[in-house]
Formats: C-alpha cells, structure tokens, sequence
C-alpha cells in the first residue's frame, strides 16, 4: 500500500491565484482530513470528511473548499491565493470508528507558498 | 476535546531513557490519550494511545496516572531517528469524526 499520497510536493502562487492539492488515499479508509501547519506551530484543521460525499468544517475553513466524490480523493482548493495561505498542508486518513480511538495516518504534506 | 500542556522541549542522549510528560487536568472519563510525533519535513506518524491502563508497543510505552491528570511518553533508549515533535492529543469517545486537536508539542533533541 501506499498509504496517503499528496501532490504537488511544493508550489509557489501569486496572489489570486487557485490551486487544488491532490490527495490519494489506498487504505479504504472513510476519514479524511486536510490540516495546514505554520511554521513552529501544531496542525491545524481545516476541512474532514466521513465519507464519499460528505464533507464539514474545521477549525480554519475560510478560503479553501474541499469534495469528496470517492473514498480514495479528497482534494482541497485554493480559490483566491492569498500570503495567509502560506503553510505546509497535510493530508490525513483514518478508518471508521464505532467508539475506538483510531490512528489517523498522515501524508508527505505539501509546501505552499504564496507571493 | 480537553486541553493538554506539554513542556515545549527536552533533551536527551542518545541510548537513554526518555520521560515526554503531558498534563491534562481536564480530561473527562471517556477521553482517549493519543501521541504522535512529526520527524523533521514529514507527516505526524501514530505512536500509542490509552485511556486507563498502561500501554506498551514497539515505539513506545504509556504511563497513565491513576486519576488520569497526566501522562508520560517513555522512549527506552532514544536513538537519533527519535528526535521529532511529540503531540499529546486528548480525543473524547464520542469525537465521531475522529478528529485531532494539535498543540504545540514538546521538541525532543537527542544528543549522541
């Protein structure tokens, strides 16, 4: 398996600019998750879902949108690129839970920067 | 989920005992004990997780207080590959999105 893959690794945008990060996941796993993390700070969570079709808002929503059409893809785009959005954003997925503690497995995470 | 304070970094050397402490005064009776580490440039990765009892696996062990108000990460010989943020992540039972809650995490600097 190759567990959660992100692409691009990095990416450089000019102000107003859109993008979609790419996220794969081959684990069959219903959770997904975006995160961003600023530099020396923890993650932060910024859109999840509970399966195909089904997505909802985290701590940091604002200026990003996500879909989720299948149980593999769970990309997340930038409409209007803006400084704020520069972070390492990490892609995550968890298996269904009925009350256990699951583990959430992460991606590479990819490096935006926005100038 | 309940909030956790963790020192923001230690040092160790390499070969010994590592004790990561976290505090979480607030816990409520259902909240699992998560950690995690992020190596440098990658993705946090699973360490162990508890809610009562101590827990051993391959990484790690946990130490959980008797009255749950705290928590220790217990590394048996750090090696340098362990140098990594740790996150102690409280996350209550009925989270149904199994969603995590990340603090700053301790920095864990290991000396050969």
């Amino acid at each position: 398996n190759a567990g959660v893959t992100q692409t691009p690794k990095f990416r450089i945008l000019k102000i107003g600019q859109s993008m979609t990060l790419q996220c794969t996941q081959d684990m069959n796993h219903n959770y997904m998750y975006w995160y961003r993390q600023d530099p020396g700070m923890g993650l932060k969570l910024i859109y999840y879902s509970v399966g195909a079709g089904i997505t909802d808002k985290g701590e940091v929503p604002n200026g990003y949108n996500v879909s989720r059409s299948t149980t593999e893809d769970f990309p997340l785009r930038l409409e209007l690129a803006a400084p704020s959005q520069t972070s390492v954003y990490f892609c995550a997925s968890s298996p269904w839970t009925s009350g256990r503690a699951e583990t959430q497995y992460f991606g590479p995470g990819t490096r935006l920067l926005v100038l | 989920d309940a909030k956790t304070t963790q020192p923001n970094s230690m040092e160790s050397n390499e070969e010994e005992p590592v004790h990561l402490p976290c505090n979480h005064s607030t816990i409520s009776g259902t909240d699992y004990i998560h950690w995690y580490r992020q190596l440098p440039s990658q993705g946090p990765e699973y360490v162990i997780h508890g809610l009562t009892s101590n827990v051993n696996n391959r990484m790690a062990s946990l130490a959980i207080a008797e009255d749950r108000k705290s928590s220790t990460l217990i590394l048996h010989r750090a090696t340098l590959r362990d140098a990594a943020v740790y996150y102690c992540i409280l996350r209550a039972r009925n989270n149904a999105g199994n969603m995590l809650t990340f603090g700053g995490g301790t920095r864990l600097m290991v000396k050969p």
